[in-house]
């Protein structure tokens, strides 16, 4: 069956990185983009962008250009969403999802929740 | 970028009732090329990930309850949720699938009585 499993919940402080996994399984990974979405606490969904699993090329949204990076490790069919220089505003589950066409999103991981506090 | 409003933000129903849940963009979501209409809506269950109910506006996903009911076109679209259940709990979101960036409702929140 079809799954999404990401890595587990971080705790960092402002200022340090994280780097979340989202390992897919039960499909060929390079079929289908993976994108990326923020939930931040007891708030609605936010597009982050994507990464095109054949290419390993992304594409973010404008509000998540210069400190969020998407990159692929396609032999272990994994996506990775790397945050750097981490503020509070960044605490928030974030969700990979995949890509059906038109541009929903099938199948999603289940969410990993960072926590950025001093 | 196409805005999404969502009515209402929340709502609270008797289960066996009948609901309805409205999302509205700020431009046309159908495509002249095929006349298809680029929305989904989205189940998140409390502490878990959004789950796929409907898209293209009307298609229902494999395995989801015939009891939602996908609707509209151009920029005004309803999801119905027929003799609601108490697992029906959880928030909806609709997403234009349209263009890019993509985007979603501000979400609705069902409660059961």
């Amino acid at each position: 069956q079809i799954q999404l499993v990401q890595s587990g919940p971080e705790l960092k402080k402002p200022g340090e990185s994280v780097k979340i996994s989202c390992k897919a399984s039960g499909y060929t990974f390079t079929d289908y983009a993976m994108h990326w979405v923020k939930q931040a606490p007891g708030k609605g969904l936010k597009w982050m962008g994507w990464i095109n699993t054949y290419t390993g090329k992304p594409t973010y949204a404008d509000d998540f250009k210069g400190r969020f990076v998407f990159s692929l490790e396609a032999s272990a069919s994994t996506a990775n969403l790397q945050i750097s220089n981490l503020k509070n505003e960044d605490t928030a589950t974030y969700f990979c999802a995949r890509r059906r066409w038109p541009d929903y999103f099938d199948y999603w991981g289940q969410g990993v929740m960072v926590t950025v506090s001093s | 970028d196409i805005v999404m409003t969502q009515s209402p933000s929340s709502l609270a129903v008797s289960a066996g009732e009948t609901v309805t849940i409205n999302c509205k963009s700020s431009q046309s979501l159908l495509s002249s090329g095929n006349q298809k209409n680029y929305l989904a809506w989205y189940q998140q269950k409390p502490g878990q990930s959004p789950k796929l109910l409907i898209y293209l506006a009307s298609t229902r996903e494999s395995g989801v309850p015939d009891r939602f009911i996908g609707s509209g076109s151009g920029t005004d679209f309803t999801l119905t949720i027929s003799s609601v259940q108490a697992e029906d709990l959880a928030d909806y979101y609709c997403q234009q699938h349209y263009s890019y960036p993509l985007t979603f409702g501000s979400g609705t929140k069902l409660e059961i009585k």
